[in-house]
């Protein structure tokens, strides 16, 4: 079946360094792939999402590009703020599953002053 | 702004009682809806698809009987966890698809904590 595996966490950071969290999936065919954002006690928010192969989604200067090859949706940051820290989800939706999601276990992301 | 909306966004009921979250779709319509149950510092697992008008489907080892699901109109389903426990205390979010052209977009509500006690 469909998975999605991602680097486990907490990463913690300085301000303004680079953050990079891997994310690889397994899927049939070709899956949608989402980035979710979980501030602490909040529901989830969709960060960005790719639909087809060499896509790249960004969004608040986050980038993911969907990489068939390596199976890969890797997400990316120049520049973290201390207002990123929370916990990054990859998921994806395979064609065959609907509307569904397969989450990846998240990556709790701390950025300290 | 938001396009999924859960209430409550959190509750505490007796151990025995049961208690119902309501997750509507604003401005748009569902057909299907889904139901995720998160604990905490882990990640999501799907629950069940909430389906307009016919049953829901539950995913494996999810008791239909304890997880009651109605998706009563276009624009609302709702989760009623029937005689809680303790161990029933956890994160439930809902989730909605949006179709447009670049394919389905999948939206989450605010999630709502249960705490039974």
């Amino acid at each position: 079946g469909d998975s999605v595996t991602q680097m486990e966490g907490p990463v913690t950071l300085s301000e303004e360094a680079c953050l990079t969290i891997n994310c690889t999936y397994t899927a049939t065919g070709y899956p949608s792939l989402f980035w979710y954002v979980q501030y602490p006690g909040e529901g989830l928010q969709l960060l960005l999402k790719a639909t087809k192969a060499d896509d790249k989604g960004s969004n608040k200067g986050f980038e993911a590009t969907y990489r068939k090859e390596t199976t890969s949706f890797h997400l990316e940051k120049g520049s973290v703020q201390v207002s990123d820290s929370a916990v990054y989800f990859c998921a994806l939706s395979g064609r065959a599953a609907g509307n569904k999601l397969t989450f990846g276990g998240g990556t709790r992301v701390l950025v300290k002053p | 702004g938001a396009v999924v909306s859960q209430h409550p966004s959190r509750v505490i009921c007796k151990s025995g009682t049961s208690v119902k979250i309501e997750c509507r779709s604003l401005d748009f319509q569902a057909t299907t809806m889904f139901w995720y149950r998160q604990f905490p510092k882990k990640s999501l697992m799907l629950m069940a698809t909430s389906n307009e008008g016919s049953k829901a489907t539950y995913e494996q080892g999810v008791e239909k009987d304890k997880f009651l699901i109605n998706h009563a109109s276009l624009t609302l389903s709702t989760l009623t966890v029937t005689s809680a426990h303790p161990e029933d205390s956890s994160f439930y979010i809902c989730s909605a698809p949006i179709t447009g052209s670049g394919g389905n977009t999948i939206y989450f509500g605010e999630g709502s904590w249960l705490t039974v006690v």
